[in-house]
């Protein structure tokens, strides 16, 4: 099993349309969470980190159900530049300093 | 603008051959990172550094990898004896310790291995 799972995709959406991604990951003693953005050959950018008491910026909303050990990613009233590949990233325990990435979700909006 | 910064962009090598990366990270960031990504993958962790003290290695970078961060600045990524399945965009990220530990990451370089 692999340490965090992401759906590949693709999602295609219209533009204007609201897309939730979900994310699990299988160590319980992860202390940090963030979603990454990635353009087609580019390098991952930090989109925004995830909080259990849930977290919003703009169009992008972020939760972590710790329980579940369950990350999601909403984006409401997607515009065409939101197309890209999110990654959904875990920070291991407290004595590495690692990422470890899921495979990614590619979105593509359409017109 | 002083982000991470990466040379070479690409590389094409022959199988067989060394091939060095350099990283520079961040001014003030004391930790640095090296992750490999294949297509279609997300990228995956081969080592990383505090300050020049390389502090976790991943199974995953065998005996011809080796990276050195040898004044707790640039880093260097070699790989000897090269192999098909070493083709990758290596990336590098740097951080500094803290309360978020925010990992920014480098253009990367793109290995071709024929």
């Amino acid at each position: 099993r692999k340490e965090v799972e992401q759906d590949p995709g693709p999602f295609n959406v219209p533009e204007g349309a609201t897309v939730a991604f979900n994310c699990t990951y299988s160590n319980s003693a992860s202390q940090s969470f963030f979603w990454y953005r990635q353009d087609c050959r580019k390098e991952p950018k930090l989109l925004m980190s995830v909080y259990s008491s849930g977290n919003e910026d703009g169009r992008f909303t972020a939760q972590l159900n710790r329980a579940s050990q369950y990350i999601s990613l909403l984006i409401r009233d997607s515009k065409l530049s939101d197309s890209a590949t999110y990654l959904c990233v875990v920070h291991g325990s407290s004595n590495t300093g690692k990422l470890i990435f899921g495979q990614g979700t590619t979105l593509q909006v359409k017109p | 603008d002083t982000g991470v910064s990466q040379n070479p962009r690409h590389k094409i090598t022959k199988r067989g051959q060394n091939v060095t990366f350099r990283c520079d990270p961040i001014s003030e960031h004391n930790r640095l990172y090296w992750y490999r990504q294949t297509l279609g993958q997300g990228p995956e962790f081969l080592t990383y550094f505090q300050n020049e003290a390389q502090l976790e290695k991943s199974r995953l970078l065998s005996d011809r990898f080796s990276a050195e961060r040898p004044k707790g600045s640039f880093s260097t990524l070699e790989i000897q004896r090269t192999e098909q399945g070493d083709s990758a965009m290596y990336l590098c990220a740097s951080s500094l310790t803290g309360i978020t530990d925010t990992q920014y990451f480098g253009p990367g370089t793109r290995l071709t291995v024929l």
